[in-house]
This record gives structure tokens, C-alpha cells and sequence, in this order.
């Protein structure tokens, strides 16, 4: 497996309150991209990075923020937690040749109340 | 806008049978097609990769297609076994641009 972690893999927040999820790459990648997936929706594209403080926004972007200091870490942080933003969130890394394809962390389970 | 759409969302087959995923796409200027494996409460793993020049790919019991002209591609997996059983999703990726678009994924249940 490629080594990717993601943190934590389970939480439960009130509405209202900021949350941070984190997602840690030891693989050196360049890219580095959040998801959420609900049921019926597949996966859908937040936010991502293509290097260092380099980001972009996703398809469902509104209500997130990311941030990338170094090249291991990328932060997806809810500014104001909602219930719609229940969901799975995986992190995923990619090198970017013809070739490569995604590689996904094991995901966080997050629950806004 | 670019969507995806995987048919069946579920299939129930038994152990030893052939069988199709049916992944569609509804803009044909694709640069990639991916095929990825879902197990339950676990992230995703690539399986096959297809280039948009390319026609097909194949790994061990698994051969994907692709038909860019009518919008498809297909998943063939041999002689299913139980092990098969997890949720198989297709995403392209447009012209390069580094994103992944998803379908909702098809089910799998390989009975023994």
C-alpha cells in the first residue's frame, strides 16, 4: 500500500464548530487531493494541491479550506461544520505521469450533529 | 459538464461465473479511464488504467475496454470469485486536468 495515513478515521463534531482533517503522505508525491463520498454521489473532488502552498478548488469546494505547508501534509479544515458535510473523506496522492493513477488513504468517517 | 454512470448499482452473481460492469460517460474528451476496487470501510485501489488511445487493458482475470466515440467501457471479470465481492467504481480524468470524475460505483456480491 502506498503510504498514506489520514487523521483521525473517525469523528463526531456539532454543528458550528471548525474541524481539521489531516492526510500524511511518506511517497513524496506532488499531488495531493481530498474527496467526499456520499451514497449515490460515488466520489466527488473538494480541493487539491499540485506542490507546496500550490491549491485549487474541486467540484464541491464551498464551505472547505486546505492548506499545504509541506510537501507530506494536506489539511481539509471545516470552517463551520454542517450536517450536510457528513460524510466519508479520503485523501488520495498521485505523481502525475502518463502512467500514474491515484493512490487513496483509508478515509475519515466524519459525523456533524 | 462531464457525468459518469455505472449500470447495474448492484449485481449478485455466482462463484465460477463471467461477468460485465458497464461504466458511461457523457463527454468523449477524455485523457484517461480508470477502474477502481472498493472493499467495504476501506479506501480505494487501482486496477486498470486506460490511456485514450488506447482500446484496452488487461490485468490477470481482469480486461477493461474502452470506446471513447460511444462513451463506454466495460470491466470483464473471469471465473468471479467470492474474493471479487466490493464495489467497483469508474472515473475519468478530462484533458489532463488532474481530476478524477466518478461514477456512483456497482456493487458486487460473488456468491459461493
Amino acid at each position: 500500500d502506498a503510504g498514506i495515513t489520514q487523521s483521525p478515521r473517525h469523528k463526531v463534531t456539532e454543528t458550528g464548530t471548525p474541524v481539521t482533517l489531516r492526510c500524511h503522505q511518506t511517497e513524496n508525491h506532488r499531488y495531493m487531493y481530498w474527496y467526499r463520498q456520499d451514497p449515490g454521489h460515488g466520489l466527488r473532488l473538494i480541493h487539491y494541491s499540485y506542490g507546496v502552498k500550490d491549491t485549487d478548488k474541486g467540484e464541491v469546494s464551498d464551505g472547505y479550506s486546505v492548506s499545504r505547508s509541506k510537501t507530506e501534509d494536506f489539511l481539509l479544515t471545516l470552517e463551520s461544520a454542517t450536517s450536510s458535510q457528513t460524510s466519508v473523506y479520503f485523501c488520495a496522492i498521485s505523481e502525475r505521469s502518463e502512467t500514474d493513477t491515484q493512490y487513496f488513504g483509508p478515509g475519515t468517517r466524519l459525523t456533524v450533529l | 459538464k462531464q457525468e459518469v454512470t455505472q449500470i447495474p448499482a448492484a449485481l449478485s452473481v455466482p462463484e465460477g461465473e463471467n461477468l460485465v460492469l458497464n461504466c458511461s460517460f457523457t463527454d468523449s474528451a477524455i485523457y484517461n479511464l480508470q477502474w477502481f476496487r472498493q472493499d467495504p470501510g476501506k479506501g480505494l485501489t487501482s486496477l486498470l488504467l486506460i490511456q485514450s488511445s488506447q482500446r484496452e487493458q488487461t490485468s490477470g482475470r481482469l480486461n477493461a475496454s474502452l470506446d471513447k466515440s460511444s462513451g463506454r467501457s466495460t470491466l470483464y471479470i473471469a471465473a468471479s470469485q467470492p474474493g471479487d465481492s466490493a464495489t467497483y467504481l469508474c472515473a475519468v480524468e478530462m484533458d489532463s486536468s488532474y481530476k478524477l470524475i466518478f461514477g456512483s460505483g456497482t456493487r458486487l456480491l460473488v456468491r459461493p
